[in-house]
């Protein structure tokens, strides 16, 4: 089975423009994590779901960050408007709930100038 | 407030000799704890992780170490090799939350 596939892998766009990040988890995990890397910071869970629902975003940094998981294989994270600040690394993982590990996606590097 | 701390931000070792990577985290209801080594633009992968009932785990040359009474996790790598140069993430997790949260990382840099 493939892991986890995120796309794009590299995004640069300018601040105000509007940023999607997709992520498609392993076929039969119920749980989606988005998380953010950064040096000061390390890695951040901005939002997870469980069956498609949201049930912790108390990560997600402001307003301007949304995510959906419209099924069990495809979910998005916007930022719209992007700022320069929100230059990071963004990965997704999935997990299965009768395990223990969460399983990574090779991640979305963002630039905003 | 930083509920996981990796407090070395890097290590350089010594091919053949032990690597210890440290990790304290500051809520005694985490009850289970991972290790992710991560390359350069590629994601994080699970490497070995232990629950709060146990106080070793062994997976071939990396073993992690569990001090519940002083909150703090180690893992040791013997003997390293360069190709465990990589940054490694601890990860702790409480059981019914799904949560886990992340440290800052160490880079660990092994020297042929």
């Amino acid at each position: 089975d493939a892991g986890v596939i995120q796309s794009p892998r590299h995004e640069v766009t300018e601040m105000g423009q509007e940023v999607t990040l997709r992520c498609k988890p392993i076929s039969g995990h119920d749980y989606l994590f988005w998380y953010r890397q950064t040096m000061m910071r390390g890695l951040e869970l901005l939002i997870y779901f469980n069956n498609n629902v949201p049930i912790d975003d108390s990560g997600m940094p402001e307003d301007r960050f949304s995510a959906k998981m419209p099924n069990a294989s495809f979910s998005t994270l916007k930022i719209q408007p992007s700022e320069p600040r929100d230059s990071a690394v963004y990965f997704c993982a999935s997990r299965y709930s009768g395990g223990r590990v969460a399983f990574f996606g090779p991640g979305t590097r963002l630039t905003v100038l | 407030d930083q509920q996981v701390k990796q407090n070395s931000p890097s290590l350089s070792v010594q091919e053949g000799r032990i690597s210890i990577l440290n990790c304290d985290y500051t809520n005694s209801m985490f009850d289970y704890f991972l290790w992710y080594k991560k390359y350069p633009a590629e994601g994080p992968t699970f490497l070995i992780s232990i629950s709060s009932i146990k106080d070793k785990n062994e997976d071939g040359r990396f073993t992690v170490f569990l001090n519940k009474s002083a909150k703090h996790l180690s893992l040791h790598i013997v003997p390293s090799q360069p190709g465990d140069s990589a940054v490694y993430f601890c990860a702790v997790y409480t059981s019914g939350t799904y949560k886990y949260i992340f440290g800052t990382g160490t880079r660990l840099k092994v020297l042929a």
